[in-house]
């Protein structure tokens, strides 16, 4: 298994501009997190997702914040317009039904100059 | 709550030692605990879980201590190794939701 994808690995944008940050859970995971880490505020935790479903988005920052799960083996987190303070390392994580071991992706590293 | 920074702790340690990470939970109700390592460019990776019922879980030269009392949780990494060098996160579960929530992380570092 590849684990769990992120994608794109760097994304440099512009203020104002919409980002799509897109992850591929490991295959059979029902559960998928998206997790944003910054140095002040360390690994926060945005939504998360039991079969498809979000169950809690109360991390989201702002309503320019959106993700969705269209099925279970894509989901993408969108920022729309994108503000130089979001600039962070983005995680995506899965797991099976109720277990709490986290595989992680790599992280999209998001600069918004 | 949750701690504000700039600068993560860090500990240093001489290779071959034994090193103990310490961790601070909020939660007196959480009743799973896990450490994550983090290496520079990657996603956190687990190492090491516990439930509540338990006070000590023994791994593959790492070992989980959990006092409830004081809600205080370490990592035990026994004869540190350079590739030990990393962030470490606890993170526990959060009023049973099934989420994860992360604490700040210690960076260690190994010096041969």
């Amino acid at each position: 298994d590849a684990g769990v994808i992120q994608s794109p690995r760097h994304e440099v944008t512009e203020m104002g501009q919409e980002v799509t940050l897109r992850c591929k859970p490991i295959s059979g995971h029902n559960s998928l997190f998206w997790y944003r880490q910054t140095m002040m505020r360390g690994l926060e935790l945005l939504i998360y997702f039991n079969n498809n479903v979000p169950i809690d988005d109360s991390g989201m920052p702002e309503d320019r914040f959106s993700a969705k799960m269209p099925n279970a083996s894509f989901s993408t987190l969108k920022i729309q317009p994108s503000e130089p303070r979001d600039s962070a390392v983005y995680f995506c994580a899965s797991t099976s039904w109720q277990s709490l071991i986290y595989t992680f992706g790599s992280g999209t590293r998001l600069t918004v100059v | 709550g949750e701690s504000v920074g700039l600068h993560l702790p860090t500990l240093s340690v001489q290779e071959g030692d034994n090193s103990i990470i310490n961790c601070a939970y909020s939660n007196s109700a959480s009743d799973y605990f896990i450490w994550y390592k983090q290496e520079s460019g990657k996603g956190p990776q687990f190492i090491i879980d516990i439930r509540s019922n338990m006070d000590k879980r023994q791994g593959q030269r790492v070992t989980v201590l959990l006092n409830k009392t004081v809600k205080h949780l370490s990592l035990q990494i026994a004869a540190t190794q350079p590739g030990d060098s990393a962030v470490y996160f606890c993170a526990e579960e959060y009023n049973q939701g099934g989420k994860l929530i992360f604490g700040q992380g210690t960076e260690l570092s190994v010096k041969p």
